[in-house]
């Protein structure tokens, strides 16, 4: 079945303490994406990476870090989490050869809460 | 800068036709996604349009008017599981490369009542 995981669906930690939530997709996308939702603000992207060893800042990547060393994975590391990064997490991969709409599949959520 | 704008809310009945709204401003502008979104789950494609114009599936319907920057999703005969947050996005180009980004509207919450 052509999906998109991530783990753990569900953190409770404190702040200050390391980190990491796991994406992997596997459909061969070329792109890949973090988001944080939260209410009222919507849809936010974290990094993206248009390929393996290319990443990039979106649009709030501070307290953030991303690697992408093979294709399936896009493992998203917070180095020292804070209260305000408490947010609902999504990892979404997307294939612009597959689509030519570019359609997102996204993974189940990770909820996070930093006490 | 690139910036999308939806209703924060609709209310329809079971039944009904809900249109729900998307303006945009962006510069290299490629197309308009449409995304469903259930309370705690993960957002799901719904629609795409790149040409100005109205593209059928099923039930929903979503159109696009790139002069006028502006599109709209179409729910028809609405059912109580299309209860749910729509969020427009729009995909861009933001250099002179392929290079394309998405930008999200904040989402519609729909509440359709019996």
């Amino acid at each position: 079945e052509a999906q998109v995981t991530q783990n753990p669906r569900y953190l409770i930690t404190v702040t200050g303490k390391k980190l990491t939530v796991t994406c992997s997709q596997n459909m061969n996308h070329e792109y890949m994406s973090w988001y944080r939702q939260d209410p009222g603000l919507g849809l936010r992207q974290i990094y993206y990476s248009m390929n393996v060893e290319v990443t990039d800042k979106g649009d709030v990547p501070e307290g953030y870090k991303v690697s992408r060393k093979e294709k399936r994975n896009f493992p998203l590391i917070l180095e020292s989490p804070s209260p305000n990064q408490t947010s609902l997490y999504f990892c979404a991969s997307s294939s612009p050869r597959d689509s030519p709409y570019n359609e997102q599949f996204f993974g189940p959520g990770t909820r996070l809460t930093v006490l | 800068g690139q910036s999308l704008e939806q209703p924060s809310e609709v209310t329809a009945v079971e039944g009904a036709i809900v249109q729900i709204n998307c303006t945009y401003q962006t510069s290299g502008f490629y197309g308009l996604s449409w995304y469903q979104q259930h309370d705690g789950g993960a957002p799901t494609f719904l629609s795409y349009n790149a040409l100005d114009g109205l593209e059928e599936t099923g039930r929903f319907s979503s159109f696009l008017s790139r002069s006028d920057s502006y599109g709209y999703l179409l729910l028809q005969e609405l059912q109580m599981k299309d209860s749910a947050s729509y969020f427009c996005a729009v995909r861009f180009s933001y250099n002179a490369g392929n290079n394309r980004k998405l930008i999200w509207g904040l989402g519609t919450s729909l509440a359709v009542n019996p």
